[in-house]
């Protein structure tokens, strides 16, 4: 596609629960990029990927959040046991480039909001 | 642990009026991008400065880059209501020269009234 995809755009999901996003960069994008956000904060960092390989997963808040981009494309965030702290805006990015000065292109977000 | 402020937190103007946003920091990075974003859409790049002292400009909108690369500034000429929005400021950082990530600063949220 033309740009970065995020699906589902809203989860809800019971305290508890386990939950994918998944992400679908630009073809032939390298680098992807988890963040999460809060209302009208600016987005946090959770994981980097560059191809394949997880080279950064300093953000990520517990062991209950693991990402994946098995084959060098799609990636999937998963939280595992869900707690209402979880809730936030889900954010994917991707970027041809290893170097962060290209900037990046964001999909849309995933909307989780645990209950 | 870096951190980008930026100020104001919010900022309501009328419409035709200059205003200018602040991202600081006490750290260096290697550039220094803005982005806007509207609700319910992910973030969307405006400008990318790499050069300490560096202008850029965009239309009404003209973004600089401190001399020790450790904050920016953007400045709106003339807003109009389709500038409002969620303003970011990010700074890329190399990390063991193996990875790189931007991270962003706090937010200015921009509504501009007509």
């Amino acid at each position: 596609g033309a740009g970065v995809s995020q699906s589902p755009r809203y989860k809800v999901a019971k305290r508890g629960q386990d939950v994918a996003l998944r992400c679908d960069p630009i073809s032939g994008h390298v680098s992807l990029f988890w963040y999460q956000q809060a209302l009208g904060q600016g987005p946090e960092f959770l994981t980097y990927f560059q191809n394949e390989a997880q080279l950064d997963k300093s953000g990520l808040p517990s062991d209950r959040f693991f990402a994946e981009r098995p084959e060098g494309s799609v990636s999937t965030l998963k939280i595992q046991r869900t707690q209402q702290e979880d809730s936030a805006v889900y954010l994917c990015a991707s970027s041809l480039d290893y170097s962060p000065n290209y900037g990046y292109t964001f999909g849309s977000g995933t909307r989780l909001t645990v209950v | 642990t870096q951190l980008l402020e930026q100020s104001p937190q919010f900022l309501s103007i009328q419409e035709g009026e200059n205003l200018t946003v602040y991202c600081n920091s006490s750290s260096v990075f290697s550039s220094l991008q803005w982005y806007r974003q509207e609700p319910g859409e992910g973030p969307v790049l405006l400008v990318t400065v790499v050069t300490g002292g560096e202008v850029k400009k965009l239309k009404r909108l003209t973004f600089q880059f401190g001399d020790a690369r450790k904050d920016s500034s953007l400045h709106i000429t003339a807003a109009q209501t389709g500038d409002t929005g969620l303003y970011l400021c990010a700074g890329g950082v190399p990390y063991g020269g193996a990875t790189n990530k931007l991270i962003f600063g706090t937010g200015t949220l921009l509504a501009v009234q007509p």
